[in-house]
């Protein structure tokens, strides 16, 4: 069975700081990945996408992660926090099958101080 | 833009009433979900379906139902709601592999 492992529950940086966000899956073959950005009250909003191809991925809001297959891993990373960036951000997996289900990590809670 | 639509963002019911939660998306897309959401659970997959009047069982249906009688309107349906229903609710549509979610529906069970 599939999983998504996300190893911090908080993550506590100061503004200008950079961001690393872990994410590690389970998975036979190379899934879908994804990470979603949730901002307190609000739904999930999609910050970037891995299908294929080059394996760093640029998404919205100055977000990139990278995919290295020999580590299962997806980190997402920023080089400069924003107060704006404080959310709960969320790795997810697709298999690829027809039902496009997702998997989704528990969560990583980002707080940001000045 | 896709835009997804839940009925209520605040909705509080007793024990015991039948809840509907509606959900509307205006992308002609196939596939909608639902999923529940809980402080250090995330999110977990409630029912989904691929086609109107299609539907499949996620990981913990136990107390829900669905409908899905419009392509674009895809419902939630707490029968019998209960103390251990009180969540965030949060309803996705999907393209090929990317889901889009609505804003959810913090329900309190009373």
């Amino acid at each position: 069975a599939q999983s998504v492992t996300q190893p911090d529950i908080h993550i506590t940086v100061s503004e200008g700081a950079s961001l690393e966000l872990r994410c590690n899956y389970s998975y036979g073959a190379t899934p879908y990945l994804f990470w979603y950005v949730q901002s307190p009250g609000q739904g999930l909003q999609l910050l970037l996408k891995y299908f294929s191809g080059d394996t760093l991925v640029q998404g919205i809001k100055g977000f990139e992660a990278e995919f290295k297959r020999s580590q299962s891993s997806f980190n997402l990373r920023k080089p400069s926090v924003h107060w704006s960036d404080a959310a709960e951000y969320f790795c997810a997996l697709n298999s690829g099958g027809s039902n496009y289900k997702l998997t989704f990590g528990k969560g990583t809670l980002l707080t940001v101080n000045p | 833009d896709v835009k997804v639509t839940q009925s209520s963002r605040y909705l509080v019911k007793r024990t015991g009433e039948k809840v509907f939660l509606e959900c509307v998306q205006d992308m002609d897309h196939e596939n909608m979900f639902w999923y529940r959401q809980d402080p250090g659970l995330g999110l977990r997959l409630i029912y989904f379906s691929y086609d109107v009047k299609m539907k499949e069982k996620g990981d913990i249906p136990e107390g829900y139902s669905v409908s899905r009688e419009k392509k674009e309107r895809f419902s939630l349906i707490l029968e019998s709601a209960s103390t251990n229903q009180t969540s965030m609710y949060l309803c996705a549509s999907s393209v090929p592999y990317e889901q889009y979610f609505g804003p959810g529906t913090r329900l309190t069970v009373t």
